[in-house]
């Protein structure tokens, strides 16, 4: 899979927007943009995908830069349960024989400040 | 509710005693795995299982074994358990083509081998 690059933390105050950058500038056309996300003491959980256009969930949105060479994660209004490291990972939508194993980065640690 | 099941969540433990740790999934999907999250090293894949029958080595298979006798389950084996297997331990599953489909974590079980 392609490298992201993420900053090792950012900081947000609680209920305002935090937009979470990730350069992959390697990406490969069939390459999707997963992010994830792991609260202290827990597994990691998914967050959002996406392959070109920009999505929305209930939990997240995520932007995609029209040449697909960044993304990112955007939490409308950051609670303190957002408090985590946050990945960005790239899956080839075509992952064929193989283990199929999400290779985790080093992840931004998001911090919310009361 | 949709969910991957670790048991136990927390065990310490002696060199040499066999231990075996159970990952249930209730979302019916084919593909599973094991992976162990180390400081510094983020989140290594032990092994997988693309289906019931199916199983193959991750990047870090040395000294643990698995099965997947029926598709809902995948239990990590460890029959001589050293102090180099202290670690967090998650189980995943996600449908067959996870190249998009996000994966499911359990809450993770703490191993310590003394």
């Amino acid at each position: 899979d392609a490298k992201t690059t993420q900053p090792n933390s950012m900081e947000s105050n609680e209920e305002e927007p935090v937009h979470l950058p990730c350069n992959h500038s390697t990406i490969s056309g069939t390459d999707y943009i997963h992010w994830y996300r792991q609260l202290p003491s827990q597994g990691p959980e998914y967050v959002i995908h996406g392959l070109t256009s920009n999505v929305n969930n209930r939990m997240a949105s995520l932007a995609i830069a029209e040449d697909r060479k960044s993304s990112t994660l955007i939490l409308h209004r950051a609670t303190l349960r957002d408090a985590a490291v946050y990945y960005c990972i790239l899956r080839d939508k075509y992952s064929g024989a193989g283990s199929y194993q999400l290779t985790f980065g080093k992840g931004t640690k998001l911090s919310v400040i009361p | 509710e949709a969910q991957v099941t670790q048991n136990p969540r927390y065990l310490i433990t002696v060199t040499g005693k066999k231990l075996t740790v159970t990952c249930s999934q209730n979302m019916n999907h084919e593909y599973m795995s094991w992976y162990r999250q180390d400081p510094g090293l983020g989140l290594r894949q032990i092994y997988y299982s693309m289906n019931v029958e199916v199983t193959d080595k991750g990047d870090v298979p040395e000294g643990y074994k698995v099965s997947r006798k029926e598709k809902r389950n995948f239990p990590l084996i460890l029959e001589s358990p050293s102090p180099n297997q202290t670690s967090l331990y998650f189980c995943a599953s996600s449908l067959f083509v996870p190249g998009e489909q996000p994966q499911h974590f359990g809450d993770g079980t703490r191993l310590s081998i003394l």
